[in-house]
């Protein structure tokens, strides 16, 4: 079975620090890679996604991910963070073949301004 | 609608009592889906539809557990004789086709059994 490890729980930033989100899956075979962000107060929503082609992969609010198969790893980075970017982020696969995503158990970022 | 919607947003039962948590998915959404998530826990599959029958419900926790879809619309999650460990934050989600898409989440509902 798919299992997916988000190795930082919580992390905190200062405003304008780099930010890299680690995420790592254990299958091995096609997958689609998914982050996703939960503001507080809101739902979860849809950050950035892979399914093929280009694995550098860019999302909103300035936020990209790097989809490397060798290393089972699909990071979030973003170069300057905003108080803004306060939230939770999860990291989610689905594996080929499969309609159910395994989600990773979250990372709290906050950021201080 | 133009989100999912889940009611009611909080939930404080009595142990032993039914519970019925209610999602609304996206109109034209055929596939569903319903996670629980704990406390300082990542996502827990629970119960997946496609239209209104189930393939895959590996992930209810127990006989307990049951959910129902009303067609392509409405799905109601119901745990019976509710216990403690049942508190949570019970997700709802909706995919347009199959589950090889992006999810949309509803804000879930909130459920605490003393």
């Amino acid at each position: 079975a798919q299992s997916v490890s988000q190795h930082n729980h919580h992390v905190i930033l200062s405003e304008a620090a780099s930010l890299e989100l680690g995420c790592n899956y254990s299958y091995g075979g096609t997958v689609n890679l998914f982050w996703y962000v939960q503001y507080p107060g809101q739902h979860l929503q849809l950050l950035l996604k892979y399914f093929s082609g280009d694995p550098l992969v860019k999302g909103i609010k300035g936020f990209e991910a790097e989809f490397i198969k060798s290393k089972f790893s699909f990071n979030l980075r973003k170069p300057s963070v905003q108080w803004s970017d306060t939230a939770e982020y999860f990291c989610a696969v689905l594996s080929g073949g499969s309609y159910i995503p395994t989600f990773g158990r979250g990372t709290s970022l906050i950021v201080h301004p | 609608g133009a989100g999912v919607s889940q009611s009611p947003s909080n939930k404080v039962t009595e142990k032993g009592k039914d519970v019925e948590l209610r999602c609304d998915p996206i109109s034209g959404h055929t596939a569903l889906y319903w996670y629980r998530q704990r406390l300082g826990q990542g996502l827990e599959f629970l119960i997946y539809f496609q239209g209104n029958s189930a393939p895959d419900k590996s992930g209810l926790p127990s006989d307990r557990f049951s959910a129902e879809r009303t067609g392509e619309s409405v799905s109601t999650l119901t745990i019976q004789r509710t216990q403690q460990e049942d508190s949570a934050v019970y997700l709802c989600a909706s995919t347009k086709w199959t589950g090889q898409e992006t999810q949309y989440f509803g804000p879930g509902t909130r459920l605490l059994v003393l």
